[in-house]
């Protein structure tokens, strides 16, 4: 069975600073891989996917299948990334999505 | 605009009530899904559709039902609510598969 394991509850950093949300899946098979982000009072929303090798608010994530992970990292945090995100697999297809329990960050000024 | 929503956003119910939350997205959206959020378990899918009557199980479809009897609707039911059902809900939709899911507002629903 599939699984995402995201190991940290809550993630505290200061403005500036380097960031890195930790992400590793289970699935035997080719995954598609996801990072949701849901800031305060708003949906959730796409932050990125593996498929598409984009940067996204600074945001960048690689799928290292050695390791089966998909870390999301910013090389300076802002202040307007303090969110709740969650990283999430697909298997076969971007509608049945297994998520990971999420990670708070938060930025400090 | 384009966009998911859920009626209603909060409900307190007690035990054994019928109850429906709906969702209706404007999109066009083969794709629809439900999920639940709780604390410290994350986002868990409760049942998807891929088109109009063609629904399946996600990973924790007890105590629930679906139907997908237009392509924009995709009602929630709990036949018999339980206070294990207390929990925000999502739906989501997406127009095929390897597509973004876009979600509702949420539904805050409690059953005492």
């Amino acid at each position: 069975a599939q699984r995402v394991t995201q190991p940290e509850k809550l993630l505290s950093v200061f403005k500036g600073a380097p960031v890195e949300l930790k992400c590793n899946y289970s699935y035997s098979g080719s995954p598609e891989l996801f990072w949701y982000v849901q800031y305060s009072r708003q949906r959730l929303q796409l932050l990125l996917r593996h498929i598409s090798r984009e940067s996204i608010k600074g945001f960048t994530a690689d799928l290292n299948k050695g390791e089966t992970s998909f870390h999301l990292k910013k090389p300076f945090a802002q202040e307007e990334d303090s969110a709740m995100y969650y990283c999430a697999l697909s298997k076969g297809g971007g509608n049945k999505l297994t998520f990971g329990t999420g990670t708070q960050l938060k930025v400090e000024l | 605009e384009a966009q998911v929503t859920q009626n209603p956003r909060y409900l307190i119910t007690v035990t054994g009530k019928k109850l429906t939350v709906t969702c209706s997205q404007n999109m066009n959206h083969e794709y629809m899904s439900w999920y639940r959020q709780d604390p410290g378990l994350g986002l868990r899918q409760i049942y998807y559709s891929m088109n109009v009557e063609v629904t399946d199980k996600g990973d924790v479809p007890e105590g629930y039902k679906v139907s997908r009897k237009e392509k924009r609707n995709f009602p929630l039911i709990l036949e018999s609510p339980s206070p294990n059902q207390t929990s925000l809900y999502f739906c989501a939709s997406s127009p095929r598969n390897d597509y973004e899911q876009y979600f509702g507002p949420g539904t805050r629903l409690t059953v005492t």
